[in-house]
């Protein structure tokens, strides 16, 4: 089955402790991103991967890292987590960058930053 | 960064009745897109468009494509339960790395 696959899908931290959130996609796709909801701001871009070892940044990049060594993986990582990202963060991919009609998102990870 | 206004912010409706909702933007796009969104999942593409003027339908749902660029509107018609959800539009502009632009989304609630 198609699928891309987010861990965790909730977790709650204090400030300052480094975490990662991963996500891994089956389909071979080349352009995978990540987005943050927040209720009244829809969904804002915060990194993408044109393919492995090709990242660049979205518009909300401060205080995120991103790297792509493997094609189906592209983890999230926030080095030193803070309230203001305490969000919902869904992770995506696609099989090109603009092949919008083969983009899947992941189920989301709720993270709480005390 | 690029702003679409997404309105209305929700709407309640009875099963049966027909819905629209539609994007503005200040800026415009190459590629408009509708994803609908349910509770615990990611959004998931319903229609997209790809010409100014384009009109373009899914079952029940029809978008288009404003003829500026820089809008686009979704017509629910005959609304059943499980159209409840999040509706979220999206732009594309050209050169932009495929990067979409979201609006703020329509959260809808079908009363029967």
């Amino acid at each position: 089955e198609a699928q891309v696959t987010q861990n965790p899908r909730y977790l709650i931290t204090v400030t300052g402790k480094k975490l990662t959130v991963t996500c891994s996609q089956n389909m071979n796709h080349e352009y995978m991103s990540w987005y943050r909801q927040d209720p009244g701001l829809g969904l804002r871009q915060i990194y993408y991967s044109m393919n492995v070892e090709v990242t660049d940044k979205g518009d909300v990049p401060e205080g995120y890292k991103v790297s792509r060594k493997e094609k189906r993986n592209f983890p999230l990582i926030l080095e030193s987590p803070s309230p203001n990202q305490t969000s919902l963060y869904f992770c995506a991919s696609s099989f090109l960058a603009g092949a919008v009609e083969t983009q899947y998102f992941g189920p989301g990870t709720r993270l709480l930053v005390l | 960064g690029q702003q679409l206004n997404q309105s209305p912010q929700s709407m309640f409706i009875q099963e049966g009745e027909d819905v629209s909702m539609n994007c503005t933007s200040s800026s415009i796009f190459n590629t408009w897109l509708w994803y609908k969104q349910e509770p615990g999942e990611g959004p998931v593409l319903l229609i997209a468009l790809y010409k100014a003027g384009e009109l373009t339908s899914n079952g029940r749902l029809t978008a288009q494509f404003g003829i500026t660029r820089k809008d686009s509107f979704l017509n629910i018609s005959a609304s059943i339960p499980s159209d409840v959800g999040i509706y979220f539009c999206a732009g594309m502009g050209a050169g932009t790395a495929s990067k979409l632009t979201f609006g703020t989304g329509t959260r809808l609630q079908v009363t029967l």
